[in-house]
């Protein structure tokens, strides 16, 4: 079983949609959680955390599963600006010092 | 703003040519940085751990003697890539956590796009 495993999509969608995603990962003893977006020929950027109780930012809503080991992302109100690959990243070792791993991404695109 | 900062964002060279990517973290202190490579249309490749002050550490498959890592400080970080080829074009990105903070995310910075002719 990979790390951190997501559906690659792409997940196609119109404006006004609520389109949501999962990410698994492997190591039970992982600590912290994040969704990253990245936009075609650009870097990763960080689009929240995911805390234990959920958060949400937004039309956007994380949450984590950990008995089940998965994170998800749910985005409400699709834009046509949202469509990206989303990044989920998890840190296996507790550490500071590690980089965190990431998925490959789940490409999300919006239509009008 | 940008809390990881990185240049050049574009490099167009001929083959044989040396080139050097730097890496700062900008607000806060790194002690270790990420180098990851890009292909178009394919995922992240950690390629390297940047350690300030000691060897890097490369991943299976990276050529140390071609990817030259240079961590002087902890706020910089230098990827050189060595006597670059055309199969050496990529979009490579750096990356940083606040020190030894283990809840804190990884900032990237924005890329070098590399194009070897």
């Amino acid at each position: 079983r990979k790390e951190v495993e997501q559906d690659p999509g792409p997940f196609n969608v119109p404006e006004g949609a609520t389109v949501a995603f999962n990410c698994t990962y492997s190591n039970s003893a992982s600590q912290s959680f994040f969704w990253y977006r990245q936009d075609c020929r650009k870097e990763p950027k960080l689009l929240m955390s995911v805390y234990s109780s959920g958060n949400e930012d937004g039309r956007f809503t994380a949450q984590l599963n950990r008995a089940s080991q998965y994170i998800s992302l749910l985005i409400r109100d699709s834009k046509l600006s949202d469509s990206a690959t989303y990044l989920c990243a998890v840190n296996p070792f507790n550490s500071g010092y590690s980089t965190l791993t990431f998925g490959k991404g789940t490409m999300l695109l919006v239509s009008p | 703003g940008a809390v990881v900062s990185q240049h050049p964002s574009w490099v167009i060279c001929k083959s044989g040519t040396s080139v050097k990517i730097e890496c700062r973290s900008l607000d806060f202190q790194a002690t270790t940085m990420f180098w990851y490579r890009q292909f178009p249309k394919q995922s992240l490749m950690l390629m390297a751990t940047s350690n300030e002050g000691s060897k890097a550490t490369y991943e299976q498959g990276v050529e140390k003697d071609k990817f030259l890592i240079n961590h002087a400080s902890l706020t910089l970080s230098t990827l050189t890539v060595t006597s670059a080829h055309p199969e050496d074009s990529s979009f490579y990105i750096c990356s940083a956590r606040d020190l030894g903070y283990s809840n804190q995310p990884q900032h990237f910075g924005d890329g070098t796009r590399l194009s070897i002719l």
